[in-house]
This record gives structure tokens, sequence and C-alpha cells, in this order.
């Protein structure tokens, strides 16, 4: 049984360094989320695709944040000159995303902990 | 301006009790409804979740109920065991497999 899978689980970067994080969702997983989750908060969005269409972008998302998920199946997260405020844990959840299958749980990574220096 | 909130930031309960954790939302388009579980340096674990078709949906030890007309929702934990303490998120989307809206979480302590 495959899980959503995230890479690195840590990053320890410098200040205006750029950073990319990977997440593999569950085969066949049509719909792919990234949140972001800061200490005492709960996940909030950032992004998601629909395949490899990017459906929606948070206002979270600065212009220094990019997505892509290019074949419909890994996606990946980059975030140019990273700041201080960056720091958090990024997650990834992925879900069956088609009509037929209803109301449908998203699974999660256990997430990429960022921290900048 | 918070559309889902967890308004207890702890609960402590003993061993085989009854744990309950509470929800509101604000939001009238939201029809879906989740509860996740969260251990530390993990990602959040799906519980239960229930439509907004229905009041109650159970689940062996967990049972989620909803009040649509008071937009409240509660994540009821029977027996508890220790292996229960952990950070439970309420989280909302108006129309499944759209983003979710999570709560700010409650930490649960079963305390053996």
């Amino acid at each position: 049984d495959t899980g959503v899978s995230q890479d690195p689980r840590h990053k320890i970067t410098k200040r205006g360094q750029n950073v990319t994080f990977r997440c593999d969702p569950i085969s066949e997983h049509n719909r792919l989320y990234w949140y972001r989750q800061t200490l005492g908060q709960g996940p909030e969005f950032l992004t998601y695709f629909q395949n490899e269409a990017q459906l929606e972008k948070s206002r979270l998302l600065s212009d220094r944040f990019s997505a892509e998920r290019p074949k419909g199946s890994f996606s990946t997260l980059e975030i140019q000159r990273t700041e201080q405020g960056d720091s958090a844990m990024y997650l990834c959840a992925s879900s069956p995303g088609t009509v037929r299958w209803g109301n449908q749980p998203q699974h999660f990574g256990d997430g990429t902990r960022l921290s900048i220096l | 301006d918070q559309q889902v909130k967890q308004n207890s930031p702890s609960l402590s309960v003993q061993e085989g009790r009854i744990s309950i954790l509470n929800c509101d939302y604000t939001n009238s388009m939201f029809d879906y409804f989740l509860w996740y579980k969260k251990y530390p340096a993990e990602g959040p674990t799906f519980l239960i979740s229930i439509s907004s078709i229905k009041d109650k949906n159970e689940d062996g030890r967990f049972t989620v109920f909803l009040n649509k007309s008071a937009k409240h929702l509660s994540l009821h934990i029977v027996p508890s065991q220790p292996g229960d303490s952990a950070v439970y998120f309420c989280a909302a989307s108006d129309s499944g497999n759209t983003p979710l809206v999570f709560g700010k979480g409650t930490r649960l302590s079963v305390i053996a």
C-alpha cells in the first residue's frame, strides 16, 4: 500500500536560496493538493491540480512560489528567494478527484519541513 | 476570518471514557466535513468524514455528528485509548474533492 510520498523530509537553507520539494501522490489519484502548516495552525491551502492542470492558487501563493505537475503524476513546489516567513511544514495530499467517486477524503504525505536560517 | 473553528486547544480524558471534540463552521456552502488525526512529525491521517445529507456517521470507536442548523460538528471517541493522544483537525470543503479548510486543531491527551 503506497501512500503519498514527499521528498525531502527536512530542508534547511539560507535566506535567499531557492528550494524545490517533490510529491508523489497515491497511484491513480487525479487530484493533488499543496498545503502549508505553521506552528499552532491547521494546514492552509496553497494550490491544487486535476491531472496536469493547475485549477486554483491561494492568495498565500506569492509570485516566489511555483508548482507544476507536468505529466499528471508527481508534482514539484519551488520557492525562489526564500524568506524567513517561508519556514513551515509543506504538506501534499491526493484524492481520486473524479465525479464518479463522490466525496472522497484527501490523503496526506508526511510533509517537508523547511527551515530558513 | 476563520471559517472553521476549533475553540478548545486541548482536552484531557481518562482512558476508557468518551472524548468529545467540537468544531464550528461559518460557511453555509460547506457540505463535506472530515476529521484528521496528526502525530508529531507525521502528516494528517484521515479518520472519518460526513456529507451534509447525513447527521451521523460511525466507524468503530469513532462517530461524527453534524448539526447543520447550528453549523456544528463533533467527533466522539469511545472508549478513548492512550494511542488516541494526538492533535485532531476538523476540515471542510464546499463540494468534496476541492481544497479543504482546516481548524487550528485540538490536542487530545488520553490519560491511562
